[in-house]
């Protein structure tokens, strides 16, 4: 079966400081993967998707970025981290019939 | 531009039945889909509809399509604490012309004892 997981759990950065939250899917090969932050408030905002090994596109314009160095390997980054960077950071894989299922997520402070 | 919406709160009385209403823009979205997500964790998926089909029922969970009117709903019978969380439609962006989904701002379901 499945597996998804998500590191660290829980994060307090300072402003300015860099960041690298990293993803990894077990149990099949090739996903897509998906990075989302949910703000305080639910909303869900797709940052970055990737159909493969070094393919990465971006949805918003933002001091983040994206990396998948390996097959089922997806990583979230930042060289200066901002105030508003702070949220839940959730990875997904999408399965059969386009489901997306989601990881544990990451809760990110910026202080 | 592509829209989900949903209503955001509804409170229940536990033993009850809460239905979850979503409205959606696409009309050619061929999956919809229905995720929980509990406080501090993922969003766990329980449910989805495909396009053709007008009701689909899993144990407690009753999902409605109204594809004349681009409206799905969510009905979880009996209702349990347990069943507290934010509740997520989703569908396929763009017709499922790409990857992406495109998630309603979610419903928070309070189920009172």
């Amino acid at each position: 079966s499945q597996t998804i997981h998500q590191w660290p759990a829980t994060l307090v950065q300072p402003v300015g400081s860099p960041l690298s939250l990293e993803c990894t899917v077990e149990g099949t090969s090739n996903p897509n993967l998906y990075w989302y932050r949910q703000a305080a408030g639910r909303g869900l905002q797709l940052l970055f998707y990737s159909v493969g090994i070094g393919q990465i596109s971006s949805e918003v314009p933002q001091n983040l970025s994206a990396s998948r160095p390996q097959d089922r390997q997806f990583i979230l980054s930042s060289k200066k981290l901002l105030l508003s960077d702070s949220g839940f950071y959730l990875c997904a894989w999408m399965g059969l019939r386009d489901t997306q299922y989601f990881g544990p997520g990451t809760r990110l402070t910026v202080l | 531009g592509e829209d989900v919406e949903q209503s955001l709160f509804l409170s229940v009385r536990e033993g009850d039945s809460s239905v979850i209403n979503c409205t959606y823009t696409d009309s050619s979205s061929t999956y919809l889909y229905w995720y929980k997500q509990e406080p501090g964790a993922g969003l766990q998926l329980l449910t989805y509809i495909f396009s053709n089909m007008d009701m689909k029922q899993d144990q407690r969970l009753t999902v409605l399509l109204n594809k004349k009117d681009k409206h799905l709903s969510l009905r979880i019978a009996d209702t349990q604490t347990g069943d507290s969380a934010i509740y997520f439609c989703a569908e396929k962006a763009n017709g499922g012309a790409t990857n992406k989904l495109i998630f309603g701002t979610g419903t928070l379901l309070a189920v009172q004892p």
